[in-house]
């Protein structure tokens, strides 16, 4: 059982609302990973990080940015929430061995 | 662009037989291949990892083959139960540089009937 751990598992909120999602490890893993995944659909890259300081954007645009203050803790934050930002917002970690261990998932809907 | 494909319809085993599940991509090569399984509403779980110059990996019921001339990768679950149905992703990794950000495919639904 991998110790990375995704708060809220569902939310709903209204458009225009300013919400964060956090994601936490406690394997001491460098690299962090925000994945963007719509039902039946692949995971898309939309954020990533080396280490403490560093973020990157990933391969799908997105709105939504993050942080990297401390090296297990990953919040993805949106500004303005959209209904097209309703998708399920996957964390992941990894350490040396390019294996990535996720987080159960938050499952946003905006309406 | 990248492109990787697998099974797009649900596969349906009988228990106790050998699934077998594909993955083929297109403009890539990757330094090595996972599998992972999904479940609903739950994150992916690695299963194994193949790099580029294995030809085959196995960990108790589960089997992957890796050819890079055909660009195709084949997992296998033998003696398979219905506690394996889920849905299997493939991800294909590059090594050095960029993030080691995994590209996945849309995942092959695997449902094994009792």
């Amino acid at each position: 059982e991998a110790d990375i751990y995704q708060t809220p598992r569902y939310l709903v909120i209204g458009t225009g609302k300013k919400i964060t999602l956090e994601c936490s490890q406690t394997m001491g893993h460098d690299k962090m990973y925000w994945y963007q995944q719509d039902p039946g659909m692949e995971l898309h890259l939309i954020h990533y990080s080396y280490g403490v300081n560093s973020t990157e954007k990933g391969d799908l645009s997105s709105e939504s940015t993050v942080s990297r203050i401390r090296t297990e803790h990953f919040p993805l934050t949106l500004e303005s929430a959209r209904p097209s930002h309703t998708s399920q917002y996957l964390c992941a970690s990894s350490g040396g061995r390019n294996i990535q261990y996720f987080g159960a998932g938050t499952r946003l809907s905006v309406l | 662009s990248q492109k990787i494909e697998q099974n797009s319809e649900a596969l349906n085993i009988q228990e106790g037989k050998t699934a077998t599940l594909t993955c083929n991509y297109t403009n890539y090569s990757p330094a090595y291949l996972q599998w992972y399984r999904q479940d609903p509403g739950r994150g992916p779980v690695f299963l194994l990892l193949i790099r580029e110059n294995e030809k085959e990996k196995r960990k108790e019921r589960l089997k992957v083959t890796f050819d890079t001339t055909l660009k195709q990768s084949l997992f296998h679950i033998t003696a398979s139960q219905p506690a394996d149905s889920a849905t299997y992703l493939c991800a294909l990794g590059s090594s050095g540089g960029g993030a080691d950000g995994l590209t996945f495919g849309k995942g092959t639904h695997l449902i094994i009937q009792p």
